[in-house]
């Protein structure tokens, strides 16, 4: 089983349209979550971070983290063609020896179309 | 505020040679890391740095090794490189292990 491993892509939207990003994860003792987009030949940008189960909002963008189920996911509300890109789940690892580690999954392309 | 710089941005190297990338952050973080990045694999972790003066291995450490010069300068060697290490490098920090983490800009770096 992949450390962190998000829902498989690319996933296509309309303009206007909510997009739905998941992400699981192995280790039970992670602590912190992390969404971050990347635009082609670009390098990752944070978007959200996320330390308590529940819901974070911020602007279009809503994290939810259920620590019990071992899920975090990403909704982008009123999607626009410049939220097309590469999205990444991050999760800080604490178990044994991954400690400290940042590990990040292998990304789900999102695309909106006018 | 530069935030992380990586240099060089663009390299080729041919198998056997070895070089250095080169990582910088202004912003005063403890934790620092290379990452490498392949189509569909996402960003997988090579070395880490939890704080100065301590290094670990991530998931892809083989053919690498790492420096923490100081708090500000993590450095990625590799000492003769192979076709297989062709891939774009990111380095990253964060103020601490649990938080957000800063990426440079990459080096794509090519192997013949």
């Amino acid at each position: 089983q992949k450390e962190v491993e998000q829902n498989s892509g690319p996933l296509s939207v309309p303009e206007g349209a909510i997009a739905s990003l998941n992400c699981t994860y192995s280790d039970r003792g992670s602590q912190s979550f992390f969404w971050y987009r990347q635009y082609s030949g670009k390098s990752p940008e944070l978007i959200m971070f996320i330390y308590s189960n529940g819901d974070k909002e911020d602007g279009r963008f809503t994290a939810q983290l259920n620590k019990a189920s071992q899920y975090v996911s990403l909704l982008i509300r009123d999607s626009q063609p410049s939220d097309s890109a590469t999205y990444l789940c991050a999760v800080n690892m604490r178990g044994g020896t991954s400690y400290g580690k940042l590990t990040f999954g292998q990304g789900t392309i999102l695309t909106v179309h006018p | 505020n530069a935030g992380v710089t990586q240099t060089p941005k663009f390299q080729v190297l041919k198998t056997g040679q070895s070089m250095t990338l080169q990582c910088a952050q202004d912003m005063n973080h403890n934790s620092m890391y290379w990452y490498r990045q392949d189509p569909g694999m996402g960003l997988r972790l090579i070395y880490y740095s939890a704080s100065e003066g301590t290094t670990d291995k991530g998931e892809v450490p083989n053919g690498y090794n790492v420096s923490r010069l100081n708090k500000r300068e993590f450095s990625l060697r590799l000492e003769s490189a192979a076709p297989s290490q062709t891939s774009v490098y990111f380095c990253a920090s964060s103020l601490h292990q649990n938080t957000e983490a800063f990426f440079g800009q990459g080096t794509r770096l090519t192997v013949v």
